[in-house]
């Protein structure tokens, strides 16, 4: 059984730069969460994707945008880019039964922004 | 609105020995709670979780977690720690009202160091 996987690995881009980060879900999952974790720092919640619509987010403006496609894969979109989005970026998927807490995540994305 | 705490941001434990991560929540209702485990530059592995019903859980790797209402804690426990044990470890927490929309709540993390 597949896990989660995201891509890319890592990426590098300038402030004021636009980023598509992607990531598949696990077999049997339905939902995805997004989180972006600083150095040294637990993750935060930026939003989640239940049927392909966004159903919750946290506290992040709204150039963080983005999709669920009908395999339940999904894509994080940033804007604008800002020295401080450099994060590594984490997407995790829910089992289809069972609670959308229940998540199993990737192993994320290294975004630095210079 | 929800918060996790964990006091230790760093734990020196000889191989072989005893292991106790702390963790502390505040959330109204009854939480949702996960402890997770990250090496470094990787994702999050979920090392056991607390839904209701019986308080000690038994996770993967030989860790279990008891959920204390009246302390508003869910301590990790490990009898003996090997050094592939070192990593650090996160408490989130999550509620399920609006079906965990809001995502899970994480702590700063306890970065654990084996010593031979």
């Amino acid at each position: 059984e597949t896990g989660v996987t995201q891509s890319p690995t890592h990426l590098i881009k300038t402030r004021g730069q636009q980023v598509t980060l992607r990531c598949s879900s696990q077999s049997g999952h339905n939902t995805v969460s997004w989180y972006q974790q600083a150095l040294g720092q637990g993750p935060q919640f930026i939003f989640q994707y239940y049927r392909e619509e966004e159903n919750g987010r946290g506290n992040f403006p709204p150039r963080f945008s983005g999709l669920q496609f009908p395999n339940y894969s999904s894509e994080l979109n940033v804007n604008a880019l800002e020295l401080d989005d450099s994060a590594l970026y984490l997407c995790a998927s829910s089992p289809t039964s069972g609670s959308r807490l229940e998540q199993y995540f990737g192993p994320g994305t290294r975004l630095t922004v210079t | 609105a929800q918060s996790v705490t964990q006091p230790d941001i760093h734990i020196t434990v000889s191989e072989g020995a005893s292991l106790e991560l702390r963790c502390n929540y505040s959330y109204g209702a009854t939480p949702y709670l996960f402890w997770y485990v990250q090496s470094p530059g990787q994702g999050l592995q979920l090392l056991l979780k607390y839904f209701s019903g019986d308080t000690l859980v038994q996770g993967i790797k030989g860790f279990e977690a008891e959920f204390k209402r009246s302390q508003s804690s869910f301590n990790l426990r490990k009898p003996s720690v090997h050094w592939s044990d070192a990593a650090e470890y996160f408490c989130a927490v999550g509620a399920q009202e609006r079906g965990g929309a809001d995502g899970l709540t994480f702590g700063k993390g306890t970065h654990l160091i084996i010593q031979p």
